[in-house]
């Protein structure tokens, strides 16, 4: 009955290596959000999807791009990975303009 | 600077009220939230208001907003420990595609 969920839920990686997560909801939202969230806990929106169009894509390298196979999926893939990527990223869903519901998150660590 | 703003840390003593306190700056915002962060663990909806309400009341929790000073506040009644966590006023501004912008967290500390 998991709402909005990740994987995976831990990523260890070394630098330089390309890695994706997956994000998957099942409540008919028609929007969904990648965020990531650093060490101090600040959380800055990244992406956002609306009907599997990009609507939101806030200021991030052009090594991260969002990938949306239907409305249910949002992954994120990241390449080159670098050591100021580790994070936690998380996955969200709502429909437009209302209420987020946001996945566990992935703890991203590159070594 | 940041466009919603939040105190840092609060510590309280279990059975005490805690109030955290939000401000935001996009006068056209239209919802207000309330995110729960517990340690590992995703962000949870906690509660939300609209910017024409002044008051929500949700079991412990009592939701303020003073839209003329643009000003949230969450008042949690009776703290427990399990009440420990980062909480988050997030609102969404409604031009450049419905972005919600969080702030950077309260950490609230219960004390037994």
């Amino acid at each position: 009955d998991t709402a909005v969920s990740q994987t995976p839920k831990y990523l260890v990686t070394q630098m330089g290596n390309d890695k994706s997560i997956k994000c998957e909801q099942n409540l008919g939202h028609d929007t969904m959000y990648w965020y990531k969230q650093d060490s101090k806990k600040f959380l800055k929106i990244m992406f956002s999807y609306n009907n599997k169009e990009l609507i939101i894509n806030e200021t991030v390298p052009n090594r991260f791009s969002p990938k949306s196979p239907d409305k249910a999926h949002l992954n994120l893939h990241i390449n080159s990975l670098e050591l100021g990527d580790s994070a936690v990223y998380f996955c969200a869903s709502g429909r437009e303009g209302e209420t987020q519901y946001f996945g566990p998150g992935t703890r991203l660590l590159v070594l | 600077g940041e466009d919603v703003e939040q105190s840092l840390f609060l510590s309280v003593r279990e059975g005490d009220s805690s109030v955290i306190n939000c401000t935001y700056t996009d006068s056209s915002s239209t919802y207000l939230y309330w995110y729960k962060q517990e340690p590992g663990a995703g962000l949870q909806l906690l509660t939300y208001i609209f910017s024409n309400m002044d008051m929500k009341q949700d079991q412990r929790l009592t939701v303020l907003l003073n839209k003329k000073d643009k000003h949230l506040s969450l008042r949690i009644a009776d703290t427990q420990t399990g009440d420990s966590a980062i909480y988050f006023c997030a609102e969404r501004q409604d031009t450049g595609g419905f972005k919600t912008i969080f702030g950077a967290g309260t950490r609230l500390f219960v004390k037994a």
